[in-house]
């Protein structure tokens, strides 16, 4: 069966401070792949999504990046965080075709103090 | 930016009555899906209903689309305490990039 594993569940980062979330996908191959973004008391805004390694297309223009190293594996990054990117970061993937749910991560809460 | 737009924002219910939460849209769609969000959590899937069907069955879910108002409903009958979320609505168009509403939050009490 199929699993997505996401961490950390947690984070506290300064301001200006780097980040790195990781994504990854057990028990299929060729996933699409999808980073969103939850503020407190709103939807999920799309951020980054992958069709293949080193794919990536970006919907929201900011400071953050995301990479595709390896088919099952989708990692999102700042160099320099700043306050208004605190939320809820969540991945998901789906197969690559329309028609099928997506499954999600259990997500990773960011506060940048 | 953010297709769907759920109605209502908020519903508090008893348990054992039936909870309906409404969509709107503004493009065309490939397909539509609700999702079950509990605090804190990630979002589950919970059904999906593609552009030519009007209505489908999971369980206790029932699901309703309606094309030409570029909307839908999720019931959910015999609510429970456990049915306590938020509930979201999303969108498929183009490429499988799903665009989510703000949600309903859901309370059923004991």
């Amino acid at each position: 069966s199929q699993t997505i594993h996401q961490w950390p569940a947690t984070l506290v980062q300064p301001v200006g401070s780097p980040l790195s979330l990781e994504c990854t996908v057990e028990g299929t191959s060729n996933p699409n792949l999808y980073w969103y973004r939850q503020a407190a008391g709103r939807g999920l805004q799309l951020l980054f999504y992958s069709v293949g390694i080193g794919q990536i297309s970006s919907e929201v223009p900011q400071n953050l990046s995301a990479s595709r190293p390896q088919d099952r594996q989708f990692i999102l990054s700042s160099k320099k965080l700043l306050l208004s990117d605190s939320g809820f970061y969540l991945c998901a993937w789906t197969m690559d075709r329309v028609g099928y749910g997506y499954t999600f991560g259990s997500g990773t809460r960011l506060t940048v103090v | 930016s953010q297709q769907g737009e759920e109605d209502p924002q908020a519903l508090s219910i008893q348990e054992g009555e039936n909870a309906t939460m409404n969509c709107s849209y503004k493009t065309s769609i490939n397909n539509l899906q609700w999702y079950r969000q509990n605090s804190g959590r990630g979002l589950v899937h919970l059904i999906l209903i593609r552009s030519n069907e009007r209505e489908k069955h999971s369980g206790r879910l029932r699901v309703t689309l309606d094309t030409s108002k570029k909307s839908s409903s999720l019931l959910i009958t015999a609510s429970r305490a456990a049915d306590t979320a938020s509930y979201f609505c999303a969108t498929v168009s183009g490429y499988s990039t799903l665009t989510f509403g703000k949600g309903t939050m859901l309370l059923v009490s004991p």
